[in-house]
């Protein structure tokens, strides 16, 4: 079974673009959720998806938003960046969220110049 | 607010000894504990995990205990390998939450 897939993996973007990542989860996981992680605040999430609706959302900006698709691939959307938006963002996947096993992605590695 | 505290933030040891990696949250109704393992430039991978209805599991090598009353729980890896060497996060979340909070993780260095 192929694991949880993001792209892409690398992205160099300057500050005020916006840039968007993708995800595909385990075939059958219908949970997505997404995580930041910096090396000074380690991992914070950032919201988690469910048959297109979104459960819960982190303490981030608007400028981060996020949708999933009926087929639970997700997509999140960061505008107007800023230098300290850089960091990996990963993705995960479970069977229906809540408490339930998460599998992560290998992320997406963004830096702002 | 909710937090998982983790301690120590690095952790060596010698190759064949144990380590152990200790979690404390915030949140009295967290009830699932996963604990991943993170290696340079990957992605973090669910090692173990516990639910608030046991005390203690084992796989192998690697066991987590779990106290509610004190509200920690920690991650015990015995007869460590050179491949065990990474940074490991605990994690707590609670019913109907939908996310992971995550410790500032444990970087492991065991020595051949």
């Amino acid at each position: 079974k192929a694991g949880v897939t993001q792209t892409p993996r690398y992205l160099i973007k300057t500050r005020g673009q916006q840039v968007t990542l993708s995800c595909s989860p385990i075939s059958g996981h219908r949970s997505v959720s997404w995580y930041q992680q910096t090396p000074g605040q380690g991992l914070q999430f950032l919201f988690e998806y469910f048959s297109e609706t979104q459960r819960n959302k982190g303490n981030f900006p608007g400028r981060f938003s996020g949708r999933q698709f009926s087929n639970s691939r997700s997509e999140m959307n960061v505008s107007t960046l800023e230098l300290g938006d850089s960091a990996l963002y990963l993705c995960a996947s479970s069977l229906f969220g809540g408490n339930q096993p998460q599998h992560f992605g290998d992320g997406t590695r963004l830096s702002i110049l | 607010g909710e937090n998982v505290e983790q301690h120590p933030s690095t952790l060596s040891v010698q190759e064949g000894d144990s380590a152990v990696i200790k979690c404390t949250y915030s949140d009295s109704a967290s009830n699932y504990f996963p604990w991943y393992k993170q290696e340079l430039g990957k992605r973090p991978q669910l090692i173990i995990d516990i639910r608030s209805n046991v005390g203690e599991k084992k796989d192998q090598r690697i066991a987590v205990t779990l106290n509610k009353t004190a509200k920690h729980f920690s991650l015990h890896i015995t007869e460590t390998q050179p491949e065990d060497s990474a940074v490991y996060f605990c994690a707590a979340s609670r019913d109907s939450s939908y996310k992971l909070i995550f410790g500032s993780g444990t970087r492991l260095l065991v020595r051949p």
